[in-house]
């Protein structure tokens, strides 16, 4: 079936630098993606969103890249703090379907 | 509430027992998910419910699960005769649905269900 999936399941980044997470996403007929959030112990926290008919999109500290050429997605979180620690899903969804499908996951951990 | 919230946070049972999961979500949200997340694993997609119309029970992994919602608010997700395998994080979502049912979802913290 479609999946979305994930280059890197663990990235470590010191603190200050600036962090890039990927996603692959399978499904060409996907229109709008989605950036999640999860600390340990919480539910998945949403941060930010893109729809297909952008490239890129930009929020506090996080921009949302998509190249629906290669159909990837990034996050890149600038100046990474080390309340960014969690794990990171990219979530996609399209055509007539109410489902978001998720990713597996990366794990983002911010060295002091 | 300010957010989705979901009753118990944690719930042990033995194997065979049935259980009951409770997602309140946001006030005014018309659409409301259940999710799986077993331990280190993305989200799997059980069941959606949007205003009246019939919900979407694709995700659903066998007729031991069901879910309901009441009065378009309350939802609550039952698991019958529950096996080791049930074991997991049960999440509930809601959205506005102002344009699509999946955007912007909002997350409860979750139910960690374990089956002994």
């Amino acid at each position: 079936g479609e999946s979305v999936g994930l280059h890197l399941p663990t990235l470590s980044v010191q603190e200050g630098d600036n962090s890039i997470i990927n996603c692959a996403y399978s499904n060409s007929a996907s229109d709008y993606f989605i950036w999640y959030k999860q600390e340990s112990g919480k539910g998945p926290q949403f941060i930010i969103d893109i729809r297909s008919n952008m490239d890129k999109r930009q929020g506090q500290r996080v921009t949302v890249l998509l190249n629906k050429t290669v159909k990837h997605l990034s996050l890149q979180i600038a100046a990474t703090q080390p309340g960014d620690s969690a794990v990171y899903f990219c979530a996609e969804t399209g055509g007539a379907t109410n489902k978001l499908i998720f990713g597996t996951g990366t794990l983002l951990a911010v060295q002091p | 509430g300010a957010g989705v919230s979901q009753s118990p946070s944690n719930k042990v049972t033995e194997k065979g027992k049935d259980v009951e999961l409770r997602c309140d979500p946001i006030s005014g949200h018309t659409a409301l998910y259940w999710y799986r997340q077993s331990l280190g694993q993305g989200l799997e997609f059980l069941i959606y419910f949007q205003g009246n119309s019939a919900p979407d029970k694709s995700g659903l992994p066998s007729d031991r699960f069901s879910a309901e919602r009441t009065g378009g608010s309350v939802s609550t997700l039952t698991i019958q005769r529950t096996q080791q395998e049930d074991s997991a994080v049960y999440l509930c979502a809601s959205s506005l649905a102002l344009y699509r049912a999946n955007e912007k979802l909002f997350f409860g913290s979750g139910t960690q269900l374990s089956v002994l």
